[in-house]
């Protein structure tokens, strides 16, 4: 049963690029959400998805960022114009739902913006 | 204010020993979920241990332990003969039912860094 897959691993971007994350969740988990870490710090939440829904996007910043989950597919996290202030690890979680049940993680993925 | 609070930034101990990380918590919510996280410097992010609001009992998993104190708002992890493989980034969470904290998501504290010395 595999874990939380999310690629790249590494991805550099230059200022004003696009950046897109990609993250497939544990197989028979419908809920998704994305975290940003900054160094030294712990998880800030950014969105919580399900299929072909945005349940609460309270943690993204206004302007430049979007997630998607389609009914097919993985979710994409999608970052405009990139600037400096972007560069952070991006970890995706997915679980089944349930208040007790933890959320997996995959192992992120790690941005620089130069 | 924080919703969940690790005063310990940074912790040596002693290859073999006991380990008790803190945490403490802020909620209204008459039901939430407490977790925690590891992090090695690989970066993962490995769920170690989960404790109901309604849990009678502490949780345990193995050599962890949750030493809950509801009255108190604490959720303090336990290592017991710690390795040299538990150094890493320790990480409480909470799950708010009601509350949110990105609406069925997880509320993280800023973390322990853990150091185990042979």
């Amino acid at each position: 049963n595999a874990g939380v897959m999310q690629n790249p691993r590494h991805l550099v971007r230059r200022r004003g690029q696009e950046a897109r994350l990609r993250c497939s969740p544990m197989k028979g988990h419908s809920h998704v959400y994305w975290y940003r870490q900054l160094p030294e710090e712990g998880l800030k939440f950014m969105v919580y998805l399900q299929k072909e829904n945005i349940i609460d996007e309270s943690g993204m910043p206004k302007e430049r960022f979007s997630a998607e989950f389609p009914k097919e597919g993985p979710s994409i996290l999608r970052i405009q114009q990139v600037v400096r202030g972007d560069s952070a690890a991006y970890f995706c979680a997915s679980s089944p739902g349930a208040v007790g049940s933890p959320l997996h993680f995959g192992n992120g993925t790690r941005l620089t913006v130069t | 204010a924080q919703k969940i609070t690790q005063t310990q930034p940074g912790m040596f101990v002693q290859e073999k020993e006991a380990v008790t990380l803190d945490c403490t918590y802020d909620t209204s919510d008459p039901s939430y979920g407490l977790f925690w996280y590891k992090q090695p410097s690989s970066g993962e992010m490995i769920f170690l241990i989960y404790q109901g609001s309604y849990d009678q009992q502490n949780a345990t998993e193995g050599r962890y332990s949750l030493n809950f104190q509801k009255a108190r708002k604490s959720a303090n992890l336990v290592i017991s003969a710690s390795q040299l493989g538990d150094s890493a980034m320790y990480f409480c969470a909470m799950r708010e039912v009601y509350s949110g904290g990105g609406a069925d998501g997880l509320t993280f504290g800023k973390g322990t860094h853990l150091i185990i010395q042979p």
